[in-house]
């Protein structure tokens, strides 16, 4: 059963043109990230959210932007999508554990969207 | 700071050949070690972790063990199989939220 599901799979868009891609969980995670991931290299944090508390990355663009209206969802919005955002991006959930940090926890990764850029 | 270094791929075996992917780290403290896997156009797999010095993850036939001595986490199965091929990435995570990524490796195994 799917447990992080990323929709869509695969999105094209034109350069320039707004675009969102979306993720939900049923796992009732606290922690929700998203990642850039080019051509099998490892994935570039971007953000995540703390429960509701948003942390950007020091070097994620401006260009990046990321809204989670519930536990559930999460999405990621790209204002003006260049040539060199095309790329992997995966959501991915932790628990928390009864320290209240994920240190021992795992990620649970969606099988992330595959953003092409006309 | 903490870090997580792999051996380079490509790594291309024979069917029922013996694997090691070795993974070294630095880091401060006591950090949690894991092997995801990432099969051709998925997502990433948590394939087994290991939260202190001497556990032994294992899952699906593969095996890493925290070496605390040797700051290492090396990955190993006994026999491959063409179904194994995909990247392999070592993490760590330390303190914080992070996951401190290896580069990945591609393992391909031939028939």
């Amino acid at each position: 059963d799917a447990m992080v599901i990323q929709n869509p799979r695969y999105q094209v868009t034109q350069f320039g043109k707004p675009v969102t891609l979306s993720c939900s969980q049923t796992l009732n995670h606290n922690v929700m990230y998203w990642y850039q991931q080019k051509s099998s290299q490892a994935p570039k944090l971007l953000f995540h959210y703390y429960d509701k508390d948003f942390n950007n990355e020091a070097d994620t663009p401006d260009n990046f932007q990321s809204r989670r209206p519930n536990t559930s969802f999460c999405f990621l919005d790209i204002r003006s999508p260049g040539l060199g955002d095309a790329a992997m991006y995966l959501c991915a959930t932790s628990a928390l554990n009864g320290q209240g940090d994920s240190k021992n926890q795992p990620q649970h990764f969606g099988d992330g969207t595959r953003l092409s850029i006309l | 700071g903490n870090s997580v270094t792999q051996m380079e791929g490509p790594v291309t075996l024979s069917e029922e050949a013996f694997l090691t992917i070795n993974c070294t780290y630095t880091a401060t403290g006591y950090p949690s070690l894991f092997w995801y896997v990432q099969y051709p156009g998925e997502g990433l797999q948590l394939l087994l972790k290991a939260t202190k010095a001497d556990d032994k993850g294992s899952n699906k036939g593969f095996e890493a063990t925290y070496r605390k001595e040797t700051t290492s986490f090396h990955l190993e199965k006994g026999s491959v199989q063409v179904s194994d091929s995909a990247v392999y990435f070592c993490a760590l995570r330390g303190s914080n939220y992070q996951l401190i990524w290896g580069a990945g490796t591609k393992l391909i195994i031939k028939p």
